[in-house]
């Protein structure tokens, strides 16, 4: 089956900087790509939901301007976290097909 | 809107004993189901899924059946193993308002499995 590379697994960053975060669909044609958040010990809520070559399409009180997404080809998409603060250390999830393939996830934890 | 509600964890078993997490639905659509796995982590599995009413979907060891009138998709395994200690996570997949196809998830049953 397909395989989804999500880099890096964990980071660890400080209050102000901003972290990428890369998925790549390895042996699926990506056209578009699932970004999730998973809070300590909550579900998994869907941030956005970004479009090979267009815009994201971001879901209810989630920033556009603070999670940056870019889906420039099949196989890769980036979640930049902006001016990252503590309240944004959460577990960051990729899909290119939310029924079948996720990725292993990032950790990121803000000091 | 569609949602999913699972029973709340932890759920503490021996090895070899019967699981059962229950999930139920809501949906307006005829959704298909999902049971996903998440060992410590990691990114979530597929563990198995049902596309319509009364089918049974199964994966090491693992049951559960699409019951619509009942609006269920309860999990179940006859023995568990030490292995299988995770989070498990109740999904639907349905069309969006916007005609897309959303999955929703439930918020999780961490399973410990004693040896």
């Amino acid at each position: 089956g397909a395989v989804v590379s999500q880099h890096p697994s964990w980071v660890i960053c400080k209050s102000g900087t901003s972290v990428k975060i890369e998925c790549r669909s390895l042996d699926f044609q990506a056209t578009t790509m699932f970004w999730y958040r998973q809070f300590p010990k909550q579900s998994l809520m869907l941030m956005a939901t970004s479009n090979e070559g267009s815009k994201a399409t971001y879901e209810q009180g989630v920033e556009k301007d603070k999670f940056l997404i870019n889906h420039a080809s099949l196989t890769l998409s980036t979640l930049t976290v902006t001016s990252a603060h503590p309240e944004d250390s959460s577990f960051y999830i990729c899909s290119p097909k939310q029924d079948a393939f996720f990725g292993q996830g990032t950790r990121l934890t803000v000091v | 809107g569609d949602s999913v509600t699972q029973m709340e964890g932890p759920v503490t078993l021996s090895e070899e004993a019967f699981l059962t997490i229950n999930c139920t639905y809501t949906a307006t659509g005829y959704p298909s189901l999902f049971w996903y796995v998440q060992y410590p982590g990691e990114g979530l599995q597929l563990l198995l899924k049902a596309t319509k009413a009364d089918d049974k979907g199964s994966n090491k060891g693992f049951e559960a059946t699409y019951r619509k009138e009942t609006t269920s998709f309860h999990l179940e395994k006859g023995s568990v193993q030490v292995s299988d200690s995770a989070v498990y996570f109740c999904a639907l997949s349905d069309q969006g308002g916007t005609g897309g196809f959303k999955t929703i998830f439930g918020a999780g049953t961490r399973l410990f499995v004693k040896a």
